[in-house]
């Protein structure tokens, strides 16, 4: 079964500072893909970043990267020079084509909020 | 392209009643998938449609259905609703549904159950 595990609940970051935010996953599946969404208090859930279980790079997309270890089974988000508008819910979700294939698992989220 | 629309955006419904959301995917888009998000049980996937065909569903009791048109658009169906019903509604849609392809979402239908 395939399982994500997100264990900050919540994080501060001072404004302009880079924050990680972490992710660990379990699967037995050898490809797998690997999200991030951002949801703010509206609700919407925002795709960030994509990393698949074959890509030989880390994912970056603008100021978001995805520090993927694979040994370790985990894809860590980073957010550089932080701006007040992302201050939301993070999450990392995990989709393979094992067993619940065509779905995300998602983890149970990180509220980043962001200090002026 | 204009993103995955849902409707309605907010609904209150009494217990017993029936309710029926809508889902309409970016274009071109033909895997339509949906999930439940309450703050005690998190995100979870509740059914995915392609090609008017359910391919997968979650651990949910009956009670929810769901369906897929010709065009792509999809809707869910909760009959007899209960309390713990009460939850953001998300759906997705992406090309194909497959496991390396993202899955964009709509804004979310907030149903509350009085």
């Amino acid at each position: 079964a395939q399982k994500i595990t997100q264990t900050q609940p919540g994080m501060f970051v001072q404004e302009k500072e880079a924050v990680t935010l972490d992710c660990t996953y379990d699967t037995s599946d050898p490809s797998y893909g690997l999200f991030w969404y951002k949801q703010p208090s509206s609700g919407e859930m925002i795709f960030l970043i994509y990393q698949g279980s074959y890509d030989q790079q880390n994912a970056t997309e603008g100021r978001y990267s995805l520090n993927f270890q694979k040994a370790r089974k985990s894809a860590n988000l980073v957010i550089s020079a932080s701006q007040l508008g992302d201050s939301a819910m993070y999450f990392c979700a995990m989709s393979s084509p094992g067993a619940g294939s065509y779905q995300l698992t998602f983890g149970k989220g990180t509220k980043l909020s962001v200090i002026p | 392209k204009a993103g995955v629309t849902q409707t309605p955006r907010y609904l209150i419904k009494t217990r017993g009643q029936q309710v029926t959301l809508s889902c309409s995917p970016i274009s071109g888009h033909r895997s339509v998938s949906w999930y439940q998000q309450t703050p005690g049980q998190g995100l979870q996937f509740l059914f995915e449609y392609f090609s008017e065909t359910q391919r997968n569903k979650g651990n949910f009791p009956g009670r929810f259905s769901g369906r897929q048109f010709s065009n792509s658009r999809s809707e869910m169906n909760v009959s007899t609703l209960e309390l713990g019903d009460s939850a953001l509604y998300l759906c997705a849609s992406s090309l194909q549904g497959a496991h390396q392809e993202t899955q964009y979402f709509g804004p979310g239908t907030r149903l509350l159950v009085l």
